[in-house]
């Protein structure tokens, strides 16, 4: 059972806006800031958003990120076959000494 | 570019002391500018933090694995280290080792992953 909630899976057609949610607590989400990853199959994950809402350089500005109390989303907009991917959600926890915790994943399908 | 992978024995038996290193390049692990950590991800499942080590040298782990983890900086400061005690089955996966800006922040530079596999 991951820390942070994340749908197991979303869907959109090629041009669509999806977004995916991350439900937290008070001790990481509520406190801290969320990044988010994407993982394409047989890859290593590629930070893609960072401090809630920050892109790391060559992330394209499709893609964004919002946080609000204890959730925050990510947002996909132009939806490209590439994106095709599962996306987690991730922060520091301050709870049991301090800990980095992760979503279960959601995956991405570009219908 | 900071550039990091992971090596070790794609193989450990059950009991054993699972050892993997992560080579640093383009960067001094002794550095205040990066943090250190190791990640794991089991077949078909999502990701799974396993520990950290911050410039200062604290380490923070996993509270289902801190019996039995231990990651630390090699003293000739070109690579860090995970040992993880105790394997069995549960333990394999694909483990990555990654880079921060600080204990706290994104994880922005991966390794590639190494395949490890818990069998006798």
């Amino acid at each position: 059972q991951s820390v942070l909630s994340q749908p197991p899976s979303a869907s959109g057609t090629p041009g669509q806006r999806v977004t995916i949610s991350c439900s937290g607590s008070i001790s990481n989400i509520g406190s801290r800031a969320v990044n988010w990853y994407q993982q394409v199959p047989g890859t290593a994950p590629k930070l893609l958003i960072y401090g809630n809402n920050q892109r790391p350089s060559g992330v394209p500005d499709r893609f964004s990120g919002s946080k609000s109390g204890t959730s925050a989303s990510l947002a996909i907009s132009g939806l490209q076959s590439e994106d095709e991917a599962t996306y987690y959600c991730s922060g520091w926890d301050d709870s049991l000494n301090g800990r980095v915790v992760f979503g279960g994943g959601t995956k991405l399908t570009v219908l | 570019q900071l550039q990091v992978q992971e090596s070790g024995p794609g193989l450990v038996k059950p009991s054993e002391t699972l050892s993997l290193t992560c080579t640093v390049s383009s960067a001094s692990i002794s550095s205040s500018d990066y943090c250190w950590g190791w990640i794991r991800q089991s077949p078909g499942e999502g990701l799974v933090w396993i520990g950290s080590m911050s410039f200062r040298g604290i380490t923070y782990y996993n509270p289902s694995l801190k019996n039995r983890v231990t990651v630390s900086v090699d003293t000739s400061k070109t690579h860090f280290s995970l040992r993880l005690s105790s394997v069995t089955a549960a333990d394999t996966a694909v483990y990555y080792c990654a880079t921060s800006p600080c204990i706290t922040c994104g994880m922005d530079v991966w390794g590639q992953g190494t395949t490890v596999t818990v069998s006798s």
